[in-house]
C-alpha cells in the first residue's frame, strides 16, 4: 500500500476484554515499531521488529501486552485483560532499515484509538 | 538508559514571532530526526541530521545538530498558524534499535 495502515481506527472495549490491533507496514520495510501515546503526551516505545531478528520487547509495560509479526510484514499487538489505563492511541510505524542507518525515517500509521470503559 | 529531553514543553507565540525548541540526548547520537504531529494527526518526518554541527533549512525552519552530537534545535522564523502542532526529536535507541522520541514541544500560534 501507499502508507502504513492500522485497523481498527477506533476501538471501545470493556475492562477485562482482550483486544487485537493490526498494522500493515509499507511493503519492503524491514523495521516495524509500536508506540503508545496518551492524550497530550509523547510517544512511549512498546516493541520493535527488525527483519528476522528477535523483537525488542523492552518497552512492553506488562505481560498483558504482546505482539507478533508474521512473515515479516503484518503485525498484531494484543492486549489481554484490558485496563482503563490502557486507553491511548496506539501508533505503528515502519522504516526501510534500522534507525541507526542514515536516511531512515519512520512512517507512521494513523493510529488506533483504544478506549477501555 | 538513554534519555531524550526537549524544552520547552509548551510554547505559545503570536503569529509572526519566532519559535525554538531544544532537544538533548543523554548519549551521543549517530543521527537525529525531527517529526511534526498536527493536532489529531500522526507524527510526520521533517528531517534527519547526521553530521556534527550540521545545519539544514526548510523554508522558515532551521535545524541544527550540535558539535557533540548530543543536542539539536529547531527554529521557526515568523511562525504561521499552519505551524501549530507538536514537534518531536528522535534518535536511535541503544544498539541502534528503535527510535527514542523526546517528549515533544507543543506549539500554539495565536493569529
Amino acid at each position: 500500500g501507499a502508507g502504513v495502515s492500522q485497523s481498527p481506527s477506533n476501538k471501545v472495549t470493556e475492562k477485562g476484554k482482550d483486544v487485537e490491533l493490526r498494522c500493515d507496514p509499507i511493503s519492503g520495510h524491514t523495521a516495524l515499531y509500536w508506540y503508545r501515546q496518551s492524550l497530550g503526551q509523547g510517544l512511549e516505545f512498546l516493541i520493535y521488529f527488525q527483519g528476522n531478528s528477535a523483537p525488542d520487547k523492552s518497552g512492553l509495560p506488562s505481560d498483558r501486552f504482546s505482539a507478533e509479526r508474521t512473515g515479516g510484514s503484518v503485525s498484531t499487538l494484543t492486549i489481554q485483560r484490558t485496563q482503563q489505563e490502557d486507553s491511548a492511541v496506539y501508533l505503528c510505524a515502519s522504516s526501510v532499515q534500522a534507525p541507526r542507518t542514515v536516511n531512515t525515517e519512520a512512517f507512521f500509521g494513523q493510529g488506533t484509538r483504544l478506549t477501555v470503559v | 538508559g538513554q534519555q531524550v529531553m526537549q524544552i520547552p514543553q509548551y510554547q505559545h507565540v503570536q503569529e509572526g514571532e519566532d519559535f525554538t525548541t531544544y532537544c538533548n540526548s543523554s548519549t551521543t547520537l549517530s543521527n537525529i530526526q525531527w517529526y511534526k504531529q498536527r493536532p489529531g494527526g500522526h507524527p510526520v518526518f521533517l528531517i534527519q541530521l547526521v553530521k556534527s554541527g550540521e545545519v539544514k533549512k526548510q523554508k522558515r525552519l532551521t535545524f541544527q545538530f550540535g558539535e557533540a552530537k548530543k543536542n539539536s534545535s529547531l527554529h521557526i522564523t515568523a511562525t504561521q498558524t499552519t505551524d501549530v502542532g507538536t514537534y518531536f526529536c528522535a534518535g536511535p535507541g541503544n544498539y541502534g534499535q528503535n527510535f527514542v522520541f523526546g517528549p515533544g514541544t507543543r506549539l500554539s500560534v495565536l493569529p
